[in-house]
């Protein structure tokens, strides 16, 4: 139990493109989703907390209009990263907490999505 | 605020060697601890967890106990294998509704 999927897994863009980035708990509801970047050798940046129904929380640093956060469902939570360019290139993984009782204050993480801005 | 340090790598050990990775933290109130493992080119997966003081997790023959006296969570394995080379996250649960906050990670490293 306790999955959750990203999709696509690799997406390669033209510099100026958009890029979607879907990320899903298969088989628990996550009030609660988090999208984080990941550089090469190093840990996890926190960007974003998306609650189902209302506006994502972005941490300080992150550009709200560039990466755009909709939490839609209890099982969908979607990363639009717009007008990309090559520095936005990273892996980007998203993780989703259970909704109850003791898997509440699990994140369980998607496998990434590894973004190439050319 | 609360915080996690974990001990700085890479470790390097060969095939069948003990292993120990050190993580304390900082935290008020009482956090739930994590282990988490990162293969290369994948997110990260639940090793273990924590819930309470004394508690002990264990999953694949990795351990960690809680320890409120020191505030440490440190991994352990008894005898390593080559597929366990993969970076090793600890992470606490901060406030309510809050992402984990992780230590920076330590990569290991086993030899055949």
């Amino acid at each position: 139990g306790a999955v959750v999927s990203q999709h696509p897994s690799r997406v390669i863009c033209k510099s100026g493109t958009s890029v979607k980035i879907e990320c899903r708990s298969l088989d628990f509801q996550a009030t609660t989703m988090f999208w984080y970047r990941q550089f090469p050798k190093q840990s996890l940046m926190l960007m974003a907390t998306s609650n189902e129904g209302s506006k994502a929380t972005y941490e300080q640093g992150v550009e709200k209009d560039k990466f755009l956060i909709n939490h839609a469902s209890l099982t969908l939570s979607t990363l639009t990263v717009t007008s990309a360019h090559p520095e936005d290139s990273s892996f980007y993984i998203c993780s989703a907490r259970g909704l109850a009782g003791y898997e509440r204050d699990t994140q369980y993480f998607g496998p990434g999505t590894r973004l190439t801005v050319l | 605020g609360d915080s996690v340090t974990q001990m700085e790598g890479p470790v390097t050990l060969s095939e069948e060697a003990f292993l120990t990775i050190n993580c304390t933290y900082t935290a008020t109130g009482y956090p739930s601890l994590f282990w988490y493992v990162q293969y290369p080119g994948e997110g990260l997966q639940l090793l273990l967890k924590a819930t309470k003081a004394d508690d002990k997790g264990s999953n694949k023959g990795f351990e960690a106990t809680y320890r409120k006296e020191t505030t440490s969570f440190h991994l352990e394995k008894g005898s390593v294998q080559v597929s366990d080379s993969a970076v090793y996250f600890c992470a606490l649960s901060g406030q309510a509704g809050t992402a984990l906050i992780f230590g920076k990670g330590t990569t290991l490293s086993v030899s055949s």
